[in-house]
């Protein structure tokens, strides 16, 4: 079956680091996706991986291990602003499916 | 703003009921997807339109259904409503017909169903 896991909720510092997890079980993987979404608005785009290795966007980076199932979003020197959930999410199946993880819930403490 | 929009962006209704929940994708995008995001289940792919033609399906119910007109806007209409149905339905568009092209998701509907 086709499934996602990453971490319910996440704390962190103003100014640090932090990782977010994501590993999945999917057949015909095509592909994987980052969206921010703040509380009461709509998901926005952050990256979109399909080869292993890292990208970087600014202070946002996600990575991708196809061997392994796993990927992660790292974000750098840490806003109160970041403060959202982080969705990741898979495209398997010939381009034709799409599933999200439930999300990971961020905290961006001063 | 994404250029997306969506109406209505509340609509509260009884349960057996049915509603129609529409989305204007941006200038120039072909594709249009609709989501739903629900407490309990997170979000959750429902359909994608491309230029007036079904092109992948998620985990839509067969109470629900959807078309895109030839101006390209999209219609999802979700009849014989139960409770378990509330939630907030988000469309999303794209220049492309792939699941990758980068989406721009409209403020959402929120539903709820009493």
């Amino acid at each position: 079956g086709q499934n996602i896991d990453q971490p319910t909720e996440m704390t962190a510092t103003e100014g640090a680091i932090v990782q977010i997890n994501c590993t999945y079980q999917t057949s015909g993987f095509n592909g994987l996706f980052w969206y921010q979404q703040h509380a009461g608005e709509a998901p926005t785009f952050l990256s979109y991986n399909v080869l292993d290795g890292l990208e970087e966007k600014g202070r946002f980076s996600s990575f991708l291990s196809r061997s392994k199932g796993y990927s992660y979003l790292l974000l750098k020197e840490l806003q109160m602003k970041d403060s959202a959930s982080y969705l990741c999410a898979s495209i398997s199946g010939g381009y034709n499916k799409l599933i999200f993880g439930a999300g990971t819930r961020l905290a961006v403490h001063p | 703003d994404s250029g997306v929009t969506q109406t209505p962006k509340h609509l509260i209704t009884a349960t057996g009921q049915r509603v129609t929940l529409r989305c204007s994708p941006r200038s120039g995008d072909l594709s249009v997807y609709w989501y739903q995001q629900s407490l309990d289940q997170g979000l959750q792919f429902l359909i994608q339109y491309y230029n007036g033609e079904e092109r992948a399906k998620g985990n839509i119910l067969e109470r629900f259904s959807a078309q895109q007109f030839p101006d390209l806007h999209s219609e999802l209409n979700l009849s014989s409503l139960e409770l378990g149905d509330s939630a907030l339905y988000f469309c999303a568009s794209s220049a492309g017909a792939s699941l990758v092209d980068e989406q721009f998701f409209g403020p959402g509907t929120r539903l709820t169903v009493l």
